[in-house]
């Protein structure tokens, strides 16, 4: 079974720094990747998606992310974070393969605090 | 377009009493899921359903149950309520390329 690992559990920035988060999963065939975001008491939201084409994928909010398939990764960047950034960050993968439901596997999720 | 609405959005209820999760969506998915969402674990799916009449056990099902009965709603239910079944409850229904959108979640607490 595929696995989705998020190595930063919890990251604290000021604002206007650079993030990146990292994104790991392991599963050596077809994958579609996302990130998700859910800010404090609110639900899931998508903020980005990786099917297939440029691996290099913008979303919204100045978010984007990469996909590297030699190294299983997927992470997210943002060139300069904002107090409202404040979230906690979903890595999650589908893998493509046939006759199957595409269930989301999700990794345990990234706390980003962005200090004003 | 209200997408996925649940309700109801908290409970706390006693242990051993059955409660049922409602999850309703108008995007005419066919795939729904329930989710729990616990600190530090993420979100576990808990059921799927991948079209209306059919459903499925996720990574931990035990305690609960689901129903599809038409496209539009996917309750979740717990017969009898234990305390480790705390949590924030999410639902989501899936699009043809797999992209998930999520309820708003409930918030459920068990004494």
């Amino acid at each position: 079974a595929q696995s989705v690992s998020q190595h930063n559990h919890h990251v604290i920035l000021s604002e206007a720094a650079s993030l990146e988060l990292g994104c790991n999963y392991s599963y050596g065939g077809t994958v579609n990747l996302f990130w998700y975001v859910q800010y404090p008491g609110q639900h899931l939201q998508l903020l980005l998606k990786y099917f297939s084409g440029d691996p290099l994928v913008k979303g919204i909010k100045g978010f984007e992310a990469e996909f590297i398939k030699s190294k299983f990764s997927f992470n997210l960047r943002k060139p300069s974070v904002q107090w409202s950034d404040t979230a906690e960050y979903f890595c999650a993968v589908i893998t493509i393969s046939s006759g199957s439901a595409r269930q989301l596997t999700f990794g345990s999720g990234t706390q980003l605090t962005v200090l004003p | 377009i209200a997408g996925i609405t649940q309700a109801p959005t908290s409970q706390i209820l006693a242990a051993g009493r059955r409660m049922t999760l409602r999850c309703t969506q108008d995007m005419r998915h066919n795939a729904m899921y329930w989710y729990r969402q616990d600190l530090g674990l993420g979100l576990r799916l808990i059921h799927y359903s991948n079209t209306a009449g059919t459903t499925g056990k996720g990574e931990v099902p035990d305690g609960y149950s689901v129903s599809r009965a038409n496209t539009d709603d996917f309750p979740l239910t717990l017969a009898s309520a234990v305390p480790s079944q705390t949590s924030v409850y999410f639902c989501a229904s899936s699009d043809l390329s797999g992209t998930q959108y999520f309820g708003p979640g409930t918030r459920l607490t068990v004494l």
